[in-house]
């Protein structure tokens, strides 16, 4: 399965926009882009995921690069219950491979 | 739905106990994944069922764990005799078809004392 680079932790300040960034320059044309979060003493929850173009949900949007080599979540307005930490997670299509979480992005949103 | 159902969502047993631990997914899932979590080694993926069968069980630790799925609607994992080093939190989660989104419990937290 091909690798993400996500930075360790990041800050945010309540009701402010958040960029959270993936590397994953090891990516096949198939993989697809996964996104999870996991709220504190809570099981992971799926937030988005994509394969080339951009994508928006209710809870998030995700831009992906032209090249696939990386991509960001946007939280649009942060919320003190956005703070959890973060999974970038490639999956390959076609029901192929499984979820590999790796160490993710913590994410502190202060008031 | 009441999304994915875990019991119990604590344990504590002593060392050399057996315990089974219990996960209804979503109905309609088809896919059933059983995951363990801990410090060390963050989430680690045990086992993963289609259709009820087995498919992947490479994660599992050793011997002395084993899960089945009787049917569409109830999995277990049990661990047999339980050691200390397996104290961690269980998470079972369910997806319509494996590579779509996964849908987790929440959780059961283990300790072997």
């Amino acid at each position: 399965d091909a690798k993400t680079t996500q930075p360790n932790s990041m800050e945010s300040n309540e009701e402010e926009p958040v960029h959270l960034p993936c590397n994953h320059s090891t990516i096949s044309g198939t993989d697809y882009i996964h996104w999870y979060r996991q709220l504190p003493s809570q099981g992971p929850e799926y937030v988005i995921h994509g394969l080339t173009s951009n994508v928006n949900n209710r809870m998030a949007s995700l831009a992906i690069a032209e090249d696939r080599k990386s991509s960001t979540l946007i939280l649009h307005r942060a919320t003190l219950r956005d703070a959890a930490v973060y999974y970038c997670i490639l999956l390959g299509g076609g029901s192929q491979g499984n979820l590999i979480f790796g160490k993710g992005t913590k994410l502190s949103v202060k008031p | 739905d009441a999304g994915v159902i875990q019991s119990p969502r604590h344990e504590v047993t002593e060392m050399g106990q057996e315990v089974t631990l219990r996960c209804k997914p979503i109905s309609g899932h088809n896919s059933l994944f059983w995951y363990r979590q801990t410090m060390m080694r963050g989430l680690e993926l045990l086992i993963y069922f289609n259709n009820n069968v087995p498919i992947d069980d490479s994660g599992m630790p050793e011997d002395r764990f084993s899960a089945k799925m009787p049917n569409a609607s109830f999995s277990t994992l049990k661990i047999q005799p339980s050691e200390p080093r397996d104290s961690a939190v269980y998470f079972c989660a369910s997806s319509f078809v494996r590579g779509y989104e996964q849908y987790f419990g929440p959780g059961t937290r283990l300790t072997v004392t």
